[in-house]
């Protein structure tokens, strides 16, 4: 069945520790997108691509880094220059078809900086 | 500065009584809305959008309104259920062609039973 998978669902890191997190869809959407979610807050955009070999920085790209080699793939990667790395990450794809498509959610990530 | 506003953290509702959640935003550019609803630990999951061409968009027992002049959205659940307790978010869009979304913080809804 189609969706939006992320591993792992609970991630655990060391400071100064680079980390990847995993995005995979099989919607066939074009664009892919990577948000962080901290307590009290909406869904920060930290980097997004709409098709493959390209990507753009969110509102909070500092400290992260991402890839998007196949269309199915947007993998994020956290590095130690990121300050405050503990978050919920969420990762979204939808088509570019019309102005109004939608994005879709897959079920997120819990990392955490010991 | 917040382009997308729910001013409301949270929201208590009978069950079976309406509920709405409302939300404002600033950018004049956003010509898409859409409502989303999170449970702890999981991806939002799409409920409705309307387009700025529409004034009111339903589906179900969930009906989005939109007043362009004051800026102003809201999402009303008829009749609410327990199992409408969940964080919902209000996002917008500006749709020239750049697919990006910007989030309100959410508001947090309780039907008690």
């Amino acid at each position: 069945d189609g969706g939006i998978t992320q591993s792992p669902k609970y991630l655990f890191r060391k400071e100064g520790q680079n980390v990847t997190l995993s995005c995979e869809q099989n919607l066939n959407h074009d664009a892919m997108y990577w948000y962080r979610q901290d307590p009290g807050q909406g869904l920060r955009l930290i980097y997004y691509s709409q098709i493959v070999n390209d990507f753009q920085k969110g509102d909070i790209a500092e400290g992260y880094s991402v890839s998007r080699e196949k269309k199915e793939s947007f993998p994020l990667t956290v590095t130690s220059a990121q300050k405050n790395p503990t978050a919920f990450y969420l990762c979204a794809s939808g088509p570019t078809t019309v102005s109004t498509d939608t994005q879709y959610f897959g079920p997120g990530t819990r990392l955490t900086v010991l | 500065d917040q382009q997308v506003k729910q001013n409301s953290p949270s929201l208590s509702v009978q069950e079976g009584r309406i509920s709405i959640l409302n939300c404002d935003y600033t950018n004049s550019m956003f010509d898409y809305f859409l409502w989303y609803k999170k449970y702890p630990a999981e991806g939002p999951t799409f409920l409705i959008s309307i387009s700025s061409i529409k004034d009111k968009n339903e589906d179900g027992r969930f009906t989005v309104f939109l007043n362009k002049s004051a800026k102003h959205l809201s999402l009303h659940i008829v009749p609410s259920q327990p199992g409408d307790s969940a964080v919902y978010f209000c996002a917008a869009g500006s749709g020239a062609g750049s697919y990006q979304l910007t989030f309100g913080k959410g508001t947090k809804l309780s039907v008690i039973p």
